[in-house]
């Protein structure tokens, strides 16, 4: 089946330390997006790519980085420079290509906690 | 720039009664409208979309959502709740290379 598969489900991370969250998708999209959900709130884009090797910032960006090498692969950093990355995040994906009228396609999330 | 607004945090409703979650949009030009639902621990799930052509949209799990141009709204709707329709729900508006999402709306249907 296609879809986006996100891993791990839950990480932990110490502080001063860099994790990277893991974003695969087999749906041939051109676009790929990271949100951060935090309780009670809604979705808070970080970081944007329309098509490999280019990605905008987002709302949220500072303390993030991320790379897009391959079509299928959009990986998230949190660097230690995020003082508060306790957060649900999530990727998704779209097909792009200017057609706007397609909805995002979600993977089931990364759960980030501070040890 | 394009923008929605869900005026609501939660909606309570009796299983088997009408459901309306609101969602009012801005935007310029032609607006592209969606409604996404979200269960705990899961990612967003695509439930309609609004492009062009009839104002009533009809999508997954017998909900559909109204269009109105004059109102600028854009609510999901659903003739007979179910207590499994119990989760958070998103409208997103389309923008340039990416979507604006409302802060979201938790539905409880009640037994």
């Amino acid at each position: 089946d296609g879809g986006i598969t996100q891993s791990p489900k839950y990480l932990f991370r110490k502080e001063g330390q860099n994790v990277t969250l893991s974003c695969e998708q087999n749906l041939n999209h051109d676009a790929m997006y990271w949100y951060r959900q935090d309780p009670g709130q809604g979705l808070r884009l970080i970081y944007y790519s329309q098509i490999v090797n280019d990605f905008q910032k987002g709302d949220i960006a500072e303390g993030y980085s991320v790379s897009r090498e391959k079509k299928e692969s959009f990986p998230l950093t949190v660097t230690s420079a995020q003082k508060n990355p306790t957060a649900f995040y999530l990727c998704a994906s779209s097909i792009g290509q200017g057609l706007h009228n397609q909805p995002q396609h979600f993977g089931d999330g990364t759960r980030l906690s501070i040890l | 720039a394009q923008s929605v607004a869900q005026p609501e945090d939660q909606v309570n409703v009796a299983e088997g009664n009408p459901l309306t979650v609101k969602c009012t949009y801005s935007v310029s030009g032609n607006p592209y409208l969606f409604w996404y639902v979200q269960y705990p621990n899961r990612g967003l799930q695509f439930l309609l979309k609004y492009i062009t052509g009839d104002n009533l949209v009809k999508g997954s799990y017998g909900f559909e959502a109204e269009f109105n141009k004059s109102q600028t709204s854009f609510h999901l709707k659903k003739p007979s709740a179910l207590v499994s329709d119990s989760a958070l729900y998103f409208c997103a508006v389309r923008d340039p290379g990416k979507y604006i999402f409302g802060t979201g709306t938790r539905l409880k249907v009640l037994a």
